[in-house]
């Protein structure tokens, strides 16, 4: 069965402080790996994406990396701010599809900066 | 603003009114969806619509009806809801179906049956 797992599934951290969030999955076969941020009372929006042949992506204070064999991600915050609160969402596609129903979604983790 | 501008943002309704929710992009896409969001869950896929016809219905109740009148809007329209369908209701829309673009996400709907 597809599945996305995220962990943890919140995390509260200090303003200036780095973090790490994780995801396993078991989607197969695997097409490509995004990470999406939501902050409250809005709609996910896109971070990165990495493919099969990407092991590490990053944007701006936000790096991604994916291990395709032992089939993890992880989202690494630098320095992290206020405005870095919000759920970060692990989304994984099944590769061979142009199906909506093959794009597998994490349950999130819910990150708090405390100043 | 997202580029998906959803309608209303709060919308409390009893169990047997009729109501509707709506979705515009500004895009250029040519899918667009609706996704559920439960608290502590992920998100569901409900309907699927590429260049404005239906593709995927993910066995979602009939008291949910989706309208597609072309490829820059959507609507849901809601009937007879049950307490356990509150939750936010999200639209999104990508260049087209599937994982190989990205979704774009309006601010959703958040709708509280009573």
């Amino acid at each position: 069965k597809n599945q996305v797992e995220q962990s943890p599934q919140s995390l509260i951290i200090l303003e200036g402080k780095n973090c790490t969030l994780q995801c396993n999955y078991t989607v197969s076969p695997f097409s490509n790996l995004r990470w999406y941020k939501q902050d409250t009372g809005r709609g996910p929006v896109s971070l990165t994406i990495m493919t099969f042949s990407e092991n590490t992506k990053s944007n701006g204070r936000y790096t991604a990396t994916l291990d395709a064999d032992t089939k993890q991600s992880s989202l690494h915050i630098t320095a992290s701010q206020l405005s870095d609160s919000a759920s970060y969402i692990c989304v994984v596609g099944v590769r061979g599809y142009s199906s909506a129903s093959k794009i597998i979604f994490g349950s999130g983790t819910r990150l708090s900066i405390r100043p | 603003e997202t580029g998906v501008t959803q309608t209303p943002r709060h919308l409390v309704m009893g169990m047997t009114n009729k109501k509707s929710l709506k979705c515009e992009q500004h895009l250029g896409h040519n899918a667009m969806y609706w996704y559920k969001q439960s608290a502590k869950k992920p998100l569901e896929l409900m309907f699927v619509y590429n260049f404005k016809e239906q593709t995927e219905n993910n066995s979602v109740p009939s008291r949910f009806s989706p309208e597609c009148p072309n490829s820059s809007h959507l609507f849901l329209h809601l009937h007879t809801l049950q307490p356990e369908d509150s939750a936010l209701y999200l639209c999104a829309s990508s260049q087209e179906p599937g994982g190989h673009s990205p979704l774009h996400f309006g601010n959703g709907t958040r709708l509280t049956v009573t």
